[in-house]
């Protein structure tokens, strides 16, 4: 079975400054990889998706991510945090079968 | 398009109290899901479907279940609820096919004394 590994909890960036949340996974083979960002008292919203193709990968609000097979890794990458990125950020795994397998999350606290 | 709907927003029960968790989706999908999230835990798998009359258990169906008797809908139920399955519960639904994305409900929070 597919795993998810988000090793940090908690991050805290200041306003302005660039932010990486790491992601890890396990599995056998490619699979889909997504990121999603859950404001307090929302629900999921998805900010980008692999599938093939191309490693770095554009999403919406700014955000990249850049999957490295080498390193069973799809981190998460924005060059200038805003307080609306305040947020727990989560990203999961989809083998195919759409089973999908989502990481404990991290919470990002920006500060001014 | 309403996307995906969930009632109630928010529930209290007590230990032993039945009750249903209503999903729906306008937007003709046929793979529809329910997930909960606990602190520290991230969103876990409760139960899935493909298509109406097909569900399958995701990764922790225990104490929960499902019908799929319409597209549109796909109720979660818990027949006698406990403590441990106070969480908040998402449903998503998403168009077959592995090229796809899912959409999310507003979740419902639970709590079970």
């Amino acid at each position: 079975a597919q795993s998810v590994t988000q090793p940090d909890i908690h991050i805290t960036v200041s306003e302005g400054a660039s932010l990486e949340l790491r992601c890890n996974y396990s599995y056998g083979a490619t699979p889909y990889l997504f990121w999603y960002v859950q404001s307090p008292g929302q629900g999921l919203q998805l900010l980008l998706k692999y599938f093939s193709g191309d490693t770095l990968v554009q999403g919406i609000k700014g955000f990249e991510a850049e999957f490295k097979r080498s390193q069973s890794s799809f981190n998460l990458r924005k060059p200038s945090v805003h307080w609306s990125d305040a947020a727990e950020y989560f990203c999961a795994v989809d083998p195919g079968y759409q089973k999908v397998t989502f990481g404990i999350g991290t919470k990002l606290q920006v500060i001014p | 398009n309403a996307g995906v709907t969930q009632t109630p927003k928010f529930q209290v029960l007590k230990t032993g109290q039945s009750m249903t968790l209503q999903c729906a989706q306008d937007m003709n999908h046929e793979y529809m899901s329910w997930y909960r999230q606990d602190p520290g835990m991230g969103l876990r798998l409760i139960h899935y479907s493909v298509g109406a009359g097909i569900t399958d258990q995701g990764e922790v169906p225990n104490g929960y279940n499902v019908s799929r008797s319409t597209t549109e809908d796909f109720p979660l139920r818990l027949l006698s609820a406990a403590p441990s399955q106070t969480s908040v519960y998402f449903c998503a639904s998403s168009t077959t096919g592995n090229l796809d994305t899912q959409y999310f409900g507003p979740g419902t929070r639970l709590t079970v004394l």
